[in-house]
């Protein structure tokens, strides 16, 4: 089994509905990361969070929120969807040592129209 | 503000070596990573570099000057499976990372 599991894998929804993408993992890690990816403009941190109790906003942040329901679990939701948030989006986990790993998820692609 | 840079796009054949340059200016800096991305994948961790020097694992070496804020990725032995798109990202709040828009690198025959 994969060790960073993300769903829906693909979504397509309509501007002005509400969405949440999540992501589960078993690493064991404390620390979890939501990033967007568009074409040319490589991966966007919009959330992190270094523990349950830690949530920490991104360069990107606005238009989303994020929730830590556990350690295991990260959920990102888009209260308003709009089209220019059509997207890759990737949830990542690292430990705690500081170091330059991240485990990714293998992504959702989300639309919307 | 906090930039990377490195080329959009780098063409090699098959057997070859290819260097893909990332310069970068952040407000702070613990190392520089390389990520390895196929078609939309997800990004798989290649290297990490926190010291001046080079770290070699396989195929693939990355080196780092924190004095000229620049690294490089080295890929030897360049073989098809290698076409990806290559991310550099400074680690600039212990664990947190920012990443550069990344190298499409095509391997030819």
């Amino acid at each position: 089994d994969a060790d960073v599991t993300q769903t829906p894998r693909n979504r397509i929804t309509k501007t002005g509905k509400r969405i949440m993408l999540e992501c589960s993992q078993t690493k064991g890690h404390d620390r979890m990361y939501w990033y967007r990816q568009d074409p040319g403009l490589g991966l966007r941190l919009i959330y992190y969070s270094f523990d349950v109790k830690d949530i920490n906003k991104g360069e990107i942040s606005d238009g989303y929120s994020v929730s830590r329901q556990a350690q295991a679990k990260f959920s990102l939701s888009l209260e308003s969807a709009i089209p220019n948030q059509t997207a890759l989006y990737f949830c990542a986990t690292s430990d705690l040592t500081g170091r330059g790993t991240q485990y990714f998820g293998p992504g959702t692609r989300l639309l919307v129209l | 503000g906090q930039s990377l840079e490195q080329p959009s796009e780098v063409t090699a054949v098959e057997g070859a070596i290819v260097q893909i340059n990332c310069t970068y200016q952040t407000s702070g800096f613990y190392g520089l990573s390389w990520y390895q991305q196929h078609d939309g994948g997800a990004p798989t961790f290649l290297s990490y570099n926190a010291l001046d020097g080079l770290e070699e694992t396989g195929r693939f070496s990355s080196f780092l000057s924190r004095s000229d804020s620049y690294g490089y990725l080295l890929l030897q032995e360049l073989q098809m499976k290698d076409s990806a798109s290559y991310f550099c990202a400074v680690n600039n709040q212990g664990g947190k990372l920012i990443f550069g828009q990344g190298t499409e690198l095509s391997v030819k025959p």
